[in-house]
């Protein structure tokens, strides 16, 4: 089955600095991967994603890659604002999603 | 804009009593999920259900478990005889579509804890 390996785990930034998050993910059969952000105490909140024929997609301040061939993708969040301080969470399949592990990210005002 | 919806936010259970938590998805999807998160751990896929049937289960979906769309509207997973290790936040999910590459979107949870 599919493996999906998320780093860092935690991370923490300066108000107005960028947050990139990477993950890996073993099947190259996968197609879709999208991001979810996790508030204390709430479900995971789809934020963005992309699909395996799209190398790049973006929206507002956040903006995903995907590389195919080294089966990596990034989230990469610019202009940190104190409300991005959740959990986020890549996932990735083809017939269903395995999540990473998680980040925690702090944007430290 | 809609949402899944769980029931209850927290269910607290004596261990090898039955459990049902409850679930309702957006009202024009097809595709119903459960996934478990283990507290500070990953979300990790439980079951996918399609047309009445389950689609796809994971190893952790053994024969304790079962699910359900008793009505229109409702999703359940019941959890037959709980034991101390299915204390975890269950989430339930929808999609509109489900070949795999469709948004899910996850309700609230529900946080179970077994004593």
């Amino acid at each position: 089955g599919e493996n999906v390996e998320q780093h860092p785990s935690t991370l923490s930034v300066q108000e107005g600095d960028s947050a990139v998050i990477k993950c890996t993910y073993s099947d190259s059969a996968s197609n879709y991967f999208p991001w979810y952000k996790q508030e204390l105490g709430k479900g995971p909140q789809l934020i963005i994603d992309i699909r395996s024929n799209v190398g790049e997609k973006k929206d507002q301040r956040i903006a995903v890659t995907l590389n195919k061939t080294a089966k990596h993708f990034s989230l990469h969040i610019t202009e940190t604002q104190p409300e991005d301080s959740a959990v986020y969470f890549c996932a990735g399949g083809y017939q269903k999603v395995t999540f990473g592990t998680g980040t925690k990210l702090q944007v430290i005002p | 804009e809609p949402e899944v919806t769980q029931t209850p936010s927290h269910q607290v259970t004596q261990m090898g009593q039955e459990v049902i938590l409850r679930c309702v998805p957006i009202s024009n999807h097809l595709y119903f999920y459960w996934y478990r998160q283990i507290l500070g751990q990953k979300v990790e896929f439980l079951v996918s259900f399609y047309n009445n049937e389950i689609s796809e289960k994971s190893e952790i979906f053994d024969d304790q478990f079962s699910v359900e769309r008793p009505d229109g509207s409702n999703f359940t997973l019941k959890i037959r005889s709980t034991k101390l290790e299915d204390s975890a936040m269950y989430f339930c999910a929808s999609s509109r579509e489900g070949n795999g590459n469709q948004p899910q979107h996850f309700g609230d949870g529900t946080r179970l804890s077994i004593l």
